[in-house]
């Protein structure tokens, strides 16, 4: 039978094109989100970060944006590049818990070069 | 540019047995926090510390489990009697504060701890 768990989403690119990957999350307390990268046999890498008072926040080639109504966050990456294959997860903190970090399932990223 | 190490970076054990992972976090950093990733599955919390003692812990973190900082560099996770189950990538992170904007936490490498 089926694991659960072992099959994450998976969002395969062409090299150059812009790449959207989605997160849902799952409490309405949490206050600050951020989008990390794992690549294979790594720890989470941090990409980027956005607090619950704001809705969009802009890095280099990176976007995150923060629709509280609906709870849900995504991360577009632009001009998504062969070394932005990875794994990447979305992670959210619940103000006044200790610096805990809730993590999402992950979405595989595949850059077809 | 600082980052978080951990040894060893694999660990083989017999169930039953007691292992300690270690960490050694950023060196001005002042909260530090274990997690646990099983393969293919999303990381999940486990404990923070902070001034020496457990900030927040999850229900993964039982009495088989224990932290410490037994100097002022290193950060150790303890698991009493290994189980099958706790078979994983353990990764250490460090922060100088509350995630934040400014509070970015740090990942180290991680250990695979593999029990037979």
């Amino acid at each position: 039978g089926e694991s659960v768990g072992l099959h994450l989403p998976t969002l395969s690119v062409q090299e150059g094109d812009n790449s959207i990957i989605n997160c849902a999350y799952s409490n309405s307390a949490s206050d600050y989100f951020i989008w990390y990268k794992q690549e294979s046999g790594k720890g989470p890498q941090f990409i980027i970060d956005i607090r619950s008072n704001m809705d969009k926040r802009q890095g280099q080639r990176v976007t995150v944006l923060l629709n509280k109504t609906v709870k849900h966050l995504s991360l577009q990456i632009a001009a998504t590049q062969p070394g932005d294959s990875a794994v990447y997860f979305c992670a959210e903190n619940i103000m006044n818990q200790g610096g805990k970090l809730i993590f999402g399932q992950g979405t595989e990223l595949s850059v077809k070069p | 540019e600082p980052e978080v190490t951990q040894t060893p970076s694999h660990q083989v054990t017999q169930m039953g047995q007691e292992v300690i992972l270690r960490c050694v976090p950023i060196s001005n950093h002042l909260y530090f926090y274990w997690y646990r990733q099983i393969l293919g599955q999303k990381v999940e919390f486990l404990v923070s510390f902070y001034n020496n003692e457990i900030s927040e812990k999850s229900e993964i973190f039982d009495d088989q489990f224990s932290v410490e900082r037994p100097d002022g560099s290193n950060f150790t996770l303890k698991i009493r009697s290994t189980k099958l189950e706790d078979s994983a990538m353990y990764f250490c992170a460090s922060s100088d504060g509350y995630p934040s904007s400014y509070n970015e936490q740090f990942f180290g490498p991680g250990t695979r701890l593999t029990v037979l």
